[in-house]
């Protein structure tokens, strides 16, 4: 069965304070490891997919990257608006079609 | 571009009352997914569509709980009757079927049962 198991659940940093959060998977083949970013009262919003390890991908102040058993996505420099609840998510490649497993999420707050 | 669009945004009903949740998939997406969302299991996959057809509910709680895709621009999820423990935001996502495609979150519907 795959796993996804994210830490901390909770994060708070003051603005400018860089950090990671962390997202651990296991799954018999990964096809694809998805982030997500969650506002209050919206639905998931897509920021990232890695496919294989080694990869990174950078958007403003976020860049995640990927290895064979976990995924990192550093903030850097964060700021107010980056506040909200990161979603992590899996899809397997023996998966008949795209369905994710998602982790439990991280919420971030940012103070200013 | 419009995005999944959900109704009810938000539902208030009675334990017993049946509850009917719509989905209008972003236009030429295949794939349909509905999700339910709660803070004890995060967030849960409760049945996959794809080309309308129903290919994984195996997330589906209950046989109260069914989901209809007549067409390719249109999906409803009922509960029939409802209970308290089904409260929860419910989302509908839809991506273009093809492996490893990104899957797009409508707002959601946050459905409580008094």
């Amino acid at each position: 069965e795959d796993q996804v198991t994210q830490s901390p659940e909770a994060l708070r940093l003051q603005e400018g304070e860089s950090s990671s959060l962390n997202c651990s998977y296991t799954v018999s083949g990964l096809r694809g490891l998805f982030w997500y970013r969650q506002d209050p009262g919206k639905g998931p919003e897509f920021l990232f997919t890695l496919y294989s390890a080694g990869e990174e991908k950078e958007k403003e102040r976020l860049k995640a990257t990927l290895t064979k058993k976990e995924s990192f996505l550093h903030i850097t420099a964060p700021k107010p608006e980056d506040s909200a609840t990161y979603l992590c998510a899996v899809q397997a490649v023996n998966n008949a079609g795209n369905m994710l497993t998602f982790g439990g999420g991280t919420r971030l707050m940012v103070k200013p | 571009d419009a995005g999944v669009i959900q109704s009810p945004r938000h539902e208030v009903t009675e334990m017993g009352q049946e509850v009917t949740l719509r989905c209008k998939p972003i236009s030429g997406h295949n794939s349909l997914f509905w999700y339910r969302q709660t803070m004890m299991r995060g967030l849960e996959l409760l049945i996959y569509f794809n080309n309308n057809v129903p290919i994984d509910d195996s997330g589906m709680p209950e046989d109260r709980f069914s989901a209809k895709m007549p067409n390719a621009s249109f999906s409803t999820l009922k509960i029939q009757p409802s209970e308290p423990r089904d409260s929860a935001v419910y989302f509908c996502a839809s991506t273009l079927g093809l492996n490893t495609d990104t899957q797009y979150f409508g707002p959601g519907t946050r459905l409580t049962v008094l």
